[in-house]
């Protein structure tokens, strides 16, 4: 299985900011998933993130508003930018396992913005 | 849009019985996953079963899938009061080169009473 972490757990943020979510997998993924999760809601995919190149954002996502960083094979960032309230939820990373097709997930960063 | 779509969508039990979810999916997978969430913390992989399989269990879960009626279910036999989460199924969609993506339904929130 694979281990990812995610910093912050949690942020409370005032509207018209920018939180940038840390997400750290302990195995080299060729790919990495941010996924949304609105309250009482199921999960989003907003973006794939590949090394080397351009993440690849699902329809209602935009890179200015979720810009993604990917500089190695085992990191990925999450900006969440110019934020409202609609922006509060949970959001997570995700990966694959080394030897299956299994996506494992990061523990979430709930983010709640006023 | 939505690829998995559970029924029901919130189910309580006592402790000691057994219970039942169920998946449904619109379109031709390769695998489907279902997962684990407790109280709005990260997801928790449970068992993945392939197109081609039809049933597996693992510990007190049974996974079944019917790929004809496009359906999967869950069962947890012998509930305790620490299953109680929601729970989600997942379907993957690999359409080539790097495009992957797991489509999550909406959920089931289980809850177990002592």
């Amino acid at each position: 299985s694979a281990v990812i972490s995610q910093k912050p757990s949690r942020d409370i943020c005032q509207r018209g900011t920018s939180l940038t979510i840390q997400c750290q997998v302990d195995s080299q993924v060729t790919m990495m998933f941010w996924y949304r999760q609105q309250p009482g809601q199921s999960l989003t995919l907003i973006a794939t993130a590949n090394q080397g190149s351009e993440a690849t954002y699902e329809s209602g996502f935009v890179i200015d508003k979720f810009p993604i960083s990917r500089p190695n094979l085992t990191f990925s960032t999450l900006t969440v930018s110019n934020m409202s309230p609609e922006d509060s939820s949970i959001y997570l990373c995700s990966a694959p396992g080394l030897i299956s097709d299994t996506q494992y997930f990061g523990p979430g960063t709930r983010l709640t913005v006023l | 849009s939505q690829q998995g779509e559970e029924d029901p969508q919130a189910l309580s039990i006592q402790e000691g019985e057994n219970a039942t979810m169920n998946c449904s999916y619109k379109t031709s997978i390769n695998n489907l996953q279902w997962y684990r969430q407790n109280s709005g913390r990260g997801l928790v992989h449970l068992i993945l079963i392939r197109s081609n399989e039809r049933e597996k269990h693992s510990g007190r879960l049974r996974v079944t899938l019917d790929t004809s009626k496009k359906s999967s279910s869950l069962l947890i036999t012998a509930s305790r009061a620490a299953d109680t989460a929601s729970y989600f199924c997942a379907t993957d969609e690999w359409s080539g080169g790097s495009n992957y993506k797991l489509t999550f339904g909406k959920g089931t929130l289980l809850t177990v009473n002592p």
